[in-house]
């Protein structure tokens, strides 16, 4: 089982719409968790922070299940800017930092 | 503000020869990270350095790669002798607090060995 894992997509959806997208983790003691954006040929920006009692910021709402090991980000009203590919990471072992293999969206529009 | 600065941006060699890589840090940043993405296999950690010190290289694939990190202010990953699946994004990363908090990754070199 992979430490990280995301469904890769793509996820095609139309201007306006809200997407939600779920990654699962394997390490129990991971502490740490976020969202990456990354574009096409570009380098991977954060984008949010994952923290236990749920965060939003603006249109993306982020939330964490340690019971079931999962993390959750939401986008609501898509903007045709919001299309990228989405890594979940995870910090587990002091020292590991664990990306997920990415989840591509493309805003139609 | 710079970024994080890596040179080259491309890079084409043959099979054999050594490639270097290179990274500029943030200034003030103490944690410096060097990762490869293919899209087999992801992004994945190579090896991550605190005030210059290496602390994991578990995820250097073999012997043929070596970082170093001199000064606070540059790093190099060398590989040597390079082969054809080592073709991949080379990004370094550079932040204040470890794995713990956000990374400023740079540009990327993409390596393409024949």
């Amino acid at each position: 089982r992979k430490e990280v894992e995301q469904d890769p997509g793509p996820f095609n959806v139309p201007e306006g719409a809200t997407v939600a997208f779920n990654c699962t983790y394997s390490n129990s003691a991971s502490q740490s968790f976020f969202w990456y954006r990354q574009d096409c040929r570009k380098e991977p920006k954060l984008l949010m922070s994952v923290y236990s009692s749920g965060n939003e910021d603006g249109r993306f709402t982020a939330q964490l299940n340690r019971a079931s090991q999962y993390i959750s980000l939401l986008i609501r009203d898509s903007k045709l800017s919001d299309s990228a590919t989405y890594l979940c990471v995870v910090n587990g072992e002091p020292g590991q930092l664990t990306f997920g293999s990415g989840t591509q969206l493309t805003v139609l529009p | 503000d710079a970024g994080v600065i890596q040179s080259p941006r491309h890079e084409v060699t043959e099979m054999g020869q050594e490639v270097t890589l290179r990274c500029k840090p943030i200034s003030g940043h103490d944690y410096l990270f060097w990762y490869r993405q293919t899209m087999m296999r992801g992004l994945e950690l190579l090896i991550y350095f605190n005030n210059n010190v290496p602390i994991d290289d578990s995820g250097m694939p073999e012997d043929r790669f070596s970082a170093k990190m001199p000064n606070a202010s540059f790093s190099t990953l060398k590989i040597q002798p390079s082969e054809p699946r080592d073709s991949a994004v080379y990004f370094c990363a550079s932040s204040l607090v470890g794995t713990g908090g956000e990374q400023y990754f740079g540009p990327g070199t993409r390596l393409t060995v024949t």
